[in-house]
């Protein structure tokens, strides 16, 4: 039973546009959604987070909106660059525990 | 600083024989979590460790697997009598621990990739 999923596996933009991934729970509990970058042979890296008291948060080029009644957030990357091209793991961690849970990945490919 | 590394970086045996993974944290770090990953997934919980005693082993698929951390801060992931259902990347990851108990922002390894033939 997946907790947190990503049903896009795959994404291609043009570079300079908007990247936009999804990402949907099903645990009303979750309190706290990381996004994470992950590059081949490389362990995921720590993109961005947000926490169940917010709707936005902004960093850089980077945004991920939360949206607490659809059970639903996305990462917006604007402007999108070649570099950006990686898997992409959005996660949530449940608000009585230290357990995160992790959805299956969206690979981003940003064409020049 | 140095991250979090993991040894080995690939590790292939037979069925049934036993492993050892190994994660050294992020000094200071006092949360440590063991990850699986199969292909097309994403990282699998598997256990976490609060210093030295395994806060949520929940994740561990079944008895073969078992993880230590004596001293707080290595970490060994031990799956005995290996089977090819076992074939995945391990990952480790550590976080601190804020005041209130909470662990946010994990900082991964690049993962054990273990081949069960």
């Amino acid at each position: 039973d997946q907790q947190v999923k990503q049903n896009s596996p795959s994404l291609s933009v043009q570079e300079g546009r908007i990247s936009i991934l999804n990402c949907d729970y099903t645990n009303s509990m979750f309190d706290y959604f990381l996004w994470y970058k992950k590059y081949p042979a490389e362990g995921p890296t720590f993109l961005i987070s947000i926490s169940s008291i917010k709707d936005k948060n902004e960093d850089g080029r980077f945004t991920v909106f939360l949206n607490k009644s659809a059970k639903h957030l996305s990462l917006h990357i604007v402007p999108s660059q070649p570099g950006d091209s990686a898997v992409y793991f959005c996660a949530a961690r449940g608000n009585n525990f230290n357990k995160f849970y992790f959805g299956s990945g969206t690979k981003l490919n940003v064409k020049p | 600083g140095a991250g979090v590394s993991q040894t080995p970086s690939n590790k292939v045996t037979e069925k049934g024989k036993y492993v050892e993974l190994r994660c050294d944290p992020i000094s200071g770090h006092t949360a440590l979590y063991w990850y699986r990953q199969s292909l097309g997934q994403g990282p699998e919980f598997l256990i976490y460790f609060q210093g030295t005693g395994a806060a949520d082993d929940s994740g561990l698929p079944n008895d073969r697997f078992f993880a230590v951390r004596p001293e707080g801060s290595v970490s060994t992931l031990k799956i005995q009598r290996t089977e090819r259902g076992d074939s995945a990347v391990y990952l480790c990851a550590s976080s601190p621990t804020v005041l209130s108990g909470r662990t946010d922002t994990q900082y991964f390894g690049p993962g054990t990739r273990l081949t069960v033939l």
